[in-house]
């Protein structure tokens, strides 16, 4: 059965604090996301990777950053945390192969910043 | 470039009654169409995708989709609703003939099933 794993289901945080946001899939996906969700936005996505060591930002990249390191792990910095960061955080993974092919996601992590 | 429309926020239907979601798409080549489920505090689940072939596409809790190409729309439906169906679903779209690798996704639909 296949699994992507994000290291936390809740965080608190303060302002200006550096989070990490940790992704894991079992896999074997090139293709990997991170998503954020806000009610009544919808998914907006924040950065993706190709491959390991690739990234791309996506809509609405700023105050964040991302390392692929490895092709099973995708991590997402908030560098400097701020209350508009308050979100929930969604990543998933697709194989490379076939652009047609759904997305894998993982549970969630609920992010507040106070 | 691709975009994606749910035209409703919220669905309300009564259990046992069929239930639709909308879902509208603008592409430039052929679409790639997905439906996810989100139940509560949980991440998406993929429930059937569009790419070529029959216009009605079967998917996983009974759900299935209409694809219509001279509407651009891309319906889900359900023939009988339970409450358990109760979550927020998202549409998405991928342009076969555009520059993006990356579907987008719609605001999400709640669809409410009532005992």
């Amino acid at each position: 059965d296949v699994k992507v794993t994000q290291s936390s289901r809740y965080l608190v945080k303060r302002t200006g604090e550096k989070v990490f946001l940790e992704c894991v899939q079992d896999m074997d996906h090139e293709n990997m996301f991170w998503y954020r969700q806000d009610p009544g936005l919808g998914l907006r996505l924040i950065y993706f990777s190709y491959d390991v060591k690739m990234k791309e930002k996506g809509d609405i990249p700023e105050g964040y950053s991302v390392s692929r390191e490895k092709k099973e792990r995708f991590s997402l910095i908030l560098e400097s945390a701020s209350t508009n960061q308050t979100s929930m955080y969604l990543c998933a993974s697709r194989p490379l192969a076939g652009p047609y092919n759904e997305q894998f996601f993982g549970p969630g992590t609920r992010l507040t910043v106070l | 470039a691709q975009s994606v429309a749910q035209p409703e926020d919220q669905v309300n239907v009564a259990e046992g009654n069929p239930l639709t979601v909308k879902c509208t798409y603008s592409v430039s080549g052929n679409p790639y169409l997905f439906w996810y489920v989100q139940y509560p505090n949980r991440g998406l689940q993929f429930l059937l995708k569009y790419i070529t072939g029959d216009n009605l596409v079967k998917g996983s809790y009974g759900f299935e989709a209409e694809f219509n190409k001279s509407q651009t729309s891309f319906h889900l439906k359900k023939p009988s609703a339970l409450v358990s169906d109760s979550a927020l679903y998202f549409c998405a779209v991928r342009d076969e003939g555009g520059g993006s690798y990356i579907p987008t996704f719609g605001r999400g639909t709640s669809l409410i099933v009532h005992p």
